[in-house]
C-alpha cells in the first residue's frame, strides 16, 4: 500500500466548473498536509496547506481534511485553463519526512 | 534572483558515466534535500540535509552520494549510472524541516538522460 494515494486523473474539468482533487494517506500519526501544483516541465509549488479538520479557503482553492477517513481534498472553484497542470498531494508524517502522492492531473477544457 | 538554483538543467550521457548535479538555495534555510521524479511524476525522496548533516537517506543505490558543504549547497554526484536513472531531479530546501509550513521551495529540476 502507497503511503498517500491520489487518483492519477486525467481529471477533465470544464471552464468554470469546480475540480476536486481527493488524497488518502496511510500514516494516522500525520500531522501537516499540502497541496502543490506542477506546471508541465517546471517544479511543484506549495497552493495550500491544511493543518486541522475541516476546510480552509484561500481564493478559489478550498483545502479539506479529515483525520479520521485519513483523507485530504482540494476544490478548485471556477475552474480557468491556467489551473491545467498536475495536482500532487504531500504529506508530513510520524516518518518525519515529506511524501508525496503520484499527482493528479487536471485537464481544463474551454 | 533565483532562489533555489541547480545546474546543470539537462544532461544526457552514457550507461557507466559519472556526473554531478549540483544545488545552492539563498533563503537561509537549514535543510536541503534531493527528490527524484520518475517519468509518471511520483515524487520521491532521495535525501535530506539539515545543517550539512545527513538525516534522512532513503534506500537509494550507494552509486547517489550526496554532498553538503555547507548550508547552502548540496550537490549530487552519481557514480556508473543506468538506465533507470533517467529521471529529473529536484534539489528544494525548507526552513526547520518543513513540518509547519510545508512550504519546500524547489530548483528548476535537473533532467538526466541516461542513454
Amino acid at each position: 500500500q502507497k503511503e498517500v494515494e491520489q487518483n492519477s486523473g486525467p481529471l477533465s474539468v470544464p471552464e468554470g466548473a469546480i475540480a476536486s482533487l481527493n488524497c488518502t494517506y496511510s500514516d494516522r500519526g500525520s500531522q501537516s498536509f499540502f497541496w502543490y501544483r506542477q506546471y508541465s516541465g517546471k517544479s511543484p509549488e506549495l497552493i495550500m496547506f491544511i493543518y486541522s479538520n475541516g476546510d480552509k479557503e484561500d481564493g478559489r482553492f478550498t483545502a479539506q481534511l479529515n483525520k479520521a477517513s485519513q483523507y485530504v481534498s482540494l476544490l478548485i472553484r471556477d475552474s480557468q485553463p491556467s489551473d491545467s497542470a498536475t495536482y500532487l498531494c504531500a504529506v508530513w508524517g510520524s516518518w518525519g519526512k515529506f511524501q508525496f502522492g503520484a499527482g493528479t492531473q487536471v485537464v481544463v477544457t474551454p | 534572483d533565483t532562489a533555489v538554483s541547480q545546474t546543470p538543467k539537462y544532461l544526457v550521457t552514457q550507461m557507466g558515466n559519472d556526473k554531478s548535479i549540483k544545488c545552492e538555495q539563498n533563503l537561509g534555510h537549514d535543510t536541503m534535500y534531493w527528490y527524484k521524479q520518475d517519468s509518471k511524476k511520483f515524487l520521491k525522496i532521495m535525501f535530506s540535509y539539515n545543517n550539512k548533516e545527513l538525516i534522512i537517506n532513503e534506500t537509494v543505490p550507494n552509486r547517489f552520494s550526496p554532498k553538503s558543504p555547507d548550508k547552502a549547497h548540496l550537490n549530487l554526484h552519481i557514480n556508473s549510472l543506468e538506465l533507470g536513472d533517467s529521471a529529473v531531479y529536484f534539489c528544494a530546501s525548507s526552513q526547520d524541516g518543513g513540518a509547519n509550513t510545508g512550504e519546500l521551495f524547489f530548483g528548476e529540476g535537473s533532467r538526466l538522460t541516461v542513454l
